[in-house]
């Protein structure tokens, strides 16, 4: 079992719609928790952090529950400027930062 | 801009040849790491410095990549011996210890074996 699972996609959208994506992952010792976002051929940047009460950024709402192991991240009235790939990503400490595969995330006129 | 800067951002090169890539970090990060990125995957965890000491070393990174960060600065990844399956992008990350460990990248450096 990977050490963090997301379902690769692609979710395909029309703009103004909503769409989640969740993460598991298998470490209970995680501490950290962070989506990123990467655009075809780029490096991935830092979208948000995720806090243990939730968080929202703009259009965007994070997600963690502990006890069932997920993250998730909501993306309200999506922009064709979302269309990226959305990276889960678990820090266990020290250097022990695991990426996701990443889920594919097209939006469409 | 003082974000994470590698290079070169692109290098082709034949199979047998060594190639190597250099990671400028965010200068007060004491953090860095390296990574490989193949299509459809995450980035993979490849070796880890924390200042200038390298704490951890993936079993992906066989004998024919090295890594260093003399005086905890800048780092260097080496690769001896290419072959077609290092054909990646090779990402270098860095990040300021007690912030979470929330790490910033740099562009990348794309790597083709010819």
């Amino acid at each position: 079992r990977k050490e963090v699972e997301q379902d690769p996609g692609p979710f395909n959208v029309p703009e103004g719609a909503t769409v989640a994506f969740n993460c598991t992952y298998s470490n209970s010792a995680s501490q950290s928790f962070f989506w990123y976002r990467q655009d075809c051929r780029k490096e991935p940047k830092l979208l948000m952090s995720v806090y243990s009460s939730g968080n929202e950024d703009g259009r965007f709402t994070a997600q963690l529950n502990r006890a069932s192991q997920y993250i998730s991240l909501l993306i309200r009235d999506s922009k064709l400027s979302d269309s990226a790939t959305y990276l889960c990503v678990v820090w266990s400490g020290g250097f022990k930062t695991i990426f996701g595969a990443g889920t594919r995330l097209f939006v469409k006129a | 801009d003082t974000g994470v800067s590698q290079n070169p951002r692109h290098k082709i090169t034949k199979r047998g040849q060594n190639v190597t890539f250099r990671c400028d970090p965010i200068s007060e990060h004491n953090r860095l790491y390296w990574y490989r990125q193949t299509l459809g995957q995450g980035p993979e965890f490849l070796t880890y410095f924390q200042n200038e000491a390298q704490l951890e070393k993936s079993r992906l990174l066989s004998d024919r990549f090295s890594a260093e960060r003399p005086k905890g600065s800048f780092s260097t990844l080496e690769i001896q011996r290419t072959e077609q399956g290092d054909s990646a992008m090779y990402l270098c990350a860095s990040s300021l210890n007690g912030s979470g460990n929330t790490i910033y990248f740099g562009e990348g450096s794309w790597l083709t074996v010819v």
